[in-house]
């Protein structure tokens, strides 16, 4: 059974058209992450939350905003996307120890 | 912060053994992770060391030395579904897990 679920699998948005990624779990980790990546490239962390403690990168664009309304639903909205925008979005959540669960991620096309 | 250096490629044979490294410098450490990714899937847990040495899991046993610096990943009798990339993440120490991602080694498994 799926313990981190994230909605849609894909999603197509027009430039500069908000948009909304959605992500829950049935693990009850404190901590979740967004996670951005691009093609051949690294998971790069845009927020990630103990708890209700939020943190994001200091190189996370302010277009990027993200809402957690409680442990097991967490939400990444994208203001205005770019073309720049287009990437797999990943969530995860983590035990104590770290080691993280990934949802299936949400591929973003940009159009 | 966090700096993880991996390489980006590496190719090998069916059934044979093949060793990805991983450095890593860091400002504080609290263990490294080894993730496994599919072309187009989120990435999935395979290791975690926090103490120096080897742990092993089946086919697959990942290393460390916080001396060092250094991890590897351990992969024996290569089978074709290994192909992937492989991604070495480093946890900081603190209030809170933050895991920074390496770019991953993609690993090509020929017949």
């Amino acid at each position: 059974d799926a313990m981190v679920i994230q909605n849609p699998r894909y999603q197509v948005t027009q430039f500069g058209k908000p948009v909304t990624l959605s992500c829950s779990q049935t693990l009850n980790h404190n901590v979740m992450y967004w996670y951005q990546q691009k093609s051949s490239q690294a998971p790069k962390l845009l927020f990630h939350y103990y708890d209700k403690d939020f943190n994001n990168e200091a190189d996370t664009p302010d277009n990027f905003q993200s809402r957690r309304p409680n442990t097991s639903f967490c939400f990444l909205d994208i203001r205005s996307p770019g073309l720049g925008d287009a990437a797999m979005y990943l969530c995860a959540t983590s035990t104590r120890t770290g080691e993280s669960f990934f949802g299936q991620g949400t591929r973003l096309t940009v159009v | 912060g966090q700096n993880i250096d991996q390489p980006t490629e590496m190719t090998a044979t069916e059934g044979a053994i093949v060793q990805i490294n991983c450095t890593y410098q860091t400002s504080g450490f609290n263990g490294l992770f080894w993730y496994q990714q599919h072309a187009g899937e989120a990435p999935t847990f395979l290791s975690y060391n926090v103490l120096d040495g080897l742990e092993e899991k089946g086919r697959f046993s990942s290393f460390l030395s916080r001396s060092k610096g250094y991890s590897y990943l351990l992969l024996k009798e290569l089978q074709m579904k290994d192909s992937a990339s492989y991604l070495c993440a480093g946890m900081n120490s603190g209030g809170y897990q933050k895991v920074t991602f390496g770019t991953g080694t993609k690993l090509q498994v020929i017949p």
